[in-house]
């Protein structure tokens, strides 16, 4: 079975400062995808990006980016420059290719942006 | 926006009483999912449906039933319900994006409370 782990419960980042979303999965697949959903306080699942396992290059959008680690099944993100409005809950989540193959996802991590 | 709509949005039950929530989609996708989240775990998935009258279980199905007689809509049951399933519910549908990739989008969740 797939387990997805996000060991770090909060984390916090002076506004305009990166910060770094861990998350490491475990699986027997060759091929799949991994999210990051973004919880902010209106409780809404926003899909912030997402990673196919067969391509080695890192995603990216605007100023959220994945570090995967395929051999490692590691896939961090970062986010560059935060703001305020990127205080919210983070869910790193994995998925099998197929069109109805389910999310894993971890237990997230609270992200607070001080002013 | 992916046309994903749950009612209620909040409910409180008490104990032993059936509760029914709906998710209405107006795009016609033909999977559909039914998640909590309570704190500590993340999103578990529930009950799922991949067309009209074809439903199965997730990881935490215990407790709860689904029928889904239309396209449209993906009902989840609780046909006596308890005080563990005080939770938030998402529902969630899933959709091919140009690149090929299925990515499931959420509705916006309803808070049950069972007293």
């Amino acid at each position: 079975a797939q387990t997805v782990t996000q060991s770090q419960p909060e984390m916090s980042v002076q506004e305009a400062e990166t910060v770094t979303l861990s998350c490491t999965y475990d699986t027997s697949e060759s091929d799949y995808y991994l999210f990051w959903y973004k919880q902010p306080p209106s409780r809404q699942m926003i899909l912030v990006i997402r990673q196919e396992a067969y391509k080695q290059q890192n995603a990216t959008e605007n100023r959220f980016s994945v570090n995967f680690q395929k051999a490692a099944k590691s896939f961090s993100l970062k986010i560059s420059d935060s703001q305020l409005g990127d205080a919210a809950m983070y869910f790193c989540a994995y998925r099998r290719t197929g069109a109805n193959s389910k999310l894993t996802f971890g237990k997230g991590i609270t992200l607070s942006v001080r002013p | 926006d992916a046309g994903i709509t749950q009612s209620p949005r909040h409910k409180v039950t008490e104990t032993g009483t059936p509760v029914t929530l709906r998710c209405h989609q107006t795009e016609n996708h033909r999977y559909m999912y039914w998640y909590r989240q309570d704190p500590g775990h993340g999103l578990r998935l529930i009950h799922y449906s991949y067309g009209v009258k074809d439903t199965d279980k997730g990881e935490v199905s215990d407790g709860y039933s689904v029928s889904r007689s239309k396209t449209e809509d993906f009902l989840l049951t609780l046909e006596s319900a308890t005080s563990s399933q005080t939770s938030v519910y998402f529902c969630a549908i899933s959709d091919q994006t140009t690149r090929g990739i299925y990515e499931q989008y959420f509705g916006p969740g309803t808070r049950l409370t069972v007293t």
